[in-house]
């Protein structure tokens, strides 16, 4: 199947300050889907993207579908503690018409108060 | 309007015994999923089912089975249950518009360990 790599693996931040994370992978993708897991709750969408190039933001969530179609940016600005869980990068299989996800590993967010 | 349901929230089974992890949702979609999480390592794809009496394999089918029972549920066996089969399942639903960007959206999970 097809690799996603996610970094960094966790980070511990201190509310207010600002957060970057990203996903690669070892081919191309046409859509890069960006999830939240709340603790004990299942994912939740957060951004799609679907050109190359694109930028789009969520409220203090902005996320972008790189130039060379092999990776994807997620940043957060001034974090606050709700913002706590995992994130998770996931795309469709390529040149899949299923709507089968493959996901990364997950970034998992701390933020103290 | 609920969403996507699971039941049981949590389970404890011994090697070897046998259950069935239920899935419904109400949103009149047509492609549900079933996956496991394990510390560290994302959602990995069991099962899917892309339209009411069809199913499919996905990354790691092994020691499972699914039935599509109708189109609001979709269930996850295990005849004969292994420790290693301890994870975090959840069963997700979406539209299902043959494209591959399709939203997938999550139940809450089952979590079950095999001792």
């Amino acid at each position: 199947g097809q690799q996603l790599n996610q970094s960094p693996q966790s980070m511990f931040i201190q509310e207010g300050e600002d957060v970057s994370m990203n996903c690669t992978s070892s081919s191309i993708f046409n859509t890069w889907l960006w999830y939240k897991q709340d603790p004990g709750e299942g994912p939740v969408l957060l951004i799609a993207l679907y050109k190359a190039g694109e930028l789009t933001s969520n409220g203090r969530l902005t996320a972008q579908f790189g130039t060379t179609r092999k990776d994807s940016f997620l940043n957060i600005s001034a974090s606050i503690p709700s913002d706590v869980g995992i994130y998770f990068c996931a795309g469709p299989q390529r040149g899949s018409t299923l709507g089968r996800l493959y996901f990364g590993r997950g970034t998992q967010l701390t933020v103290w108060p | 309007n609920a969403g996507v349901t699971q039941t049981p929230k949590f389970q404890v089974l011994k090697t070897g015994q046998s259950m069935t992890l239920q899935c419904a949702q109400d949103m009149n979609h047509n492609s549900m999923y079933w996956y496991r999480q394990d510390p560290g390592m994302g959602l990995r794809l069991i099962y899917y089912s892309a339209s009411e009496g069809t199913t499919d394999k996905g990354e790691v089918p092994n020691g499972y089975n699914v039935s599509r029972l109708n189109k609001r549920e979709f269930s996850l066996r295990l005849e004969s249950a292994a420790p290693s089969q301890t994870s975090v399942y959840f069963c997700a639903s979406s539209f299902g518009t043959g494209i591959g960007t399709d939203t997938q959206y999550f139940g809450p999970g089952t979590r079950l360990t095999v001792l």
